[in-house]
C-alpha cells in the first residue's frame, strides 16, 4: 500500500480540457511537491506547498494543498500537448525523506 | 548547468554480473539519494545520504550497496545482477531532508 495514493493512473484527454489529479494520504504532511517527469528525463520539481489551504498558481496549473496537509490536487486549465507526462506528488514529513506517489500519467491529445 | 549526471545512461547485464552506477552533482547539495521506478510503482528509495561520510537505507536496500565517494559523488553499486533488478536508476541531490531534489535523467538498466 502506497503512503501517496494518485489518481486517476492514467488520464488522456483532448486539448483544451480541463483536468484535476488528486494526491492522498491518511498521513499528514509538512510539505507536498509537485513533479513533472517527460520521457527519457528524471522528475523536475513545479511546485512546493506548506500551508494548509495553500493555493499556487504556476501559470494553467493550479495547486491546492489540503486544510489538514494529507491530500493534495493539481488542476491543468486548457490542457495542452506540452503538458503530457507523469505527474509525480511527494510528501515531506520532518526528519524523514522524501515519499513520492506512483503519479498519473496524462496524455493531452492535439 | 549540468546539475546532476549519471553514468552510464544504458546498461545491459548477465545474471551475476555486477557493476557501478555513477552520480556527480555540481550545485553543493548536502543529501544525494538512489531511486528506482518501475511501471505503476513511482519512486522507490534504495538509499540515500544525507551529508558528506553518511549513507542510510531506504525502503529497497537489499541487493545494492552505496558510497558517498565525496560531497559531489554519489554511486550504487550491484554485486550480483538479479532480473528483479532491471529497472530505470535516478540519482537525486537536495539541499536537505525534505526539501526538493534535483534528478538526474536516470540509467536504464536491463538484467537478462
Amino acid at each position: 500500500t502506497q503512503l501517496l495514493e494518485q489518481s486517476p493512473q492514467f488520464l488522456s484527454i483532448q486539448e483544451g480540457e480541463n483536468l484535476t489529479v488528486y494526491c492522498n494520504s491518511s498521513s499528514v504532511f509538512s510539505s507536498l511537491q509537485w513533479y513533472r517527469q517527460e520521457p527519457g528525463e528524471g522528475p523536475v520539481l513545479l511546485v512546493t506547498v506548506v500551508t494548509g489551504g495553500e493555493v499556487k498558481k504556476l501559470k494553467r496549473l493550479t495547486f491546492q494543498f489540503g486544510d489538514a496537509r494529507k491530500d493534495s490536487s493539481l488542476h491543468i486549465t486548457a490542457a495542452q500537448p506540452g503538458d503530457t507526462g507523469l505527474y509525480l506528488c511527494a510528501g515531506g514529513r520532518p526528519a524523514r525523506q522524501l515519499t513520492f506517489g506512483s503519479g498519473t500519467q496524462l496524455t493531452v491529445l492535439p | 548547468n549540468a546539475g546532476v549526471t549519471q553514468t552510464p545512461k544504458f546498461q545491459v547485464l548477465k545474471t551475476g554480473q555486477s557493476m557501478t552506477l555513477q552520480c556527480a552533482q555540481d550545485m553543493n547539495h548536502n543529501s544525494m539519494y538512489w531511486y528506482r521506478q518501475d511501471p505503476g510503482m513511482g519512486l522507490r528509495l534504495i538509499y540515500y545520504s544525507a551529508s558528506e561520510g553518511t549513507t542510510d537505507k531506504g525502503e529497497v536496500p537489499n541487493g545494492y550497496n552505496v558510497s558517498r565517494l565525496n560531497k559531489r559523488e554519489f554511486s550504487l553499486r550491484l554485486e550480483s545482477a538479479a532480473p528483479s533488478q532491471t529497472s530505470v536508476y535516478f540519482c537525486a541531490s537536495s539541499g536537505g531532508s525534505g526539501q526538493p531534489q534535483h534528478f538526474g535523467d536516470g540509467t536504464r538498466l536491463s538484467i537478462l
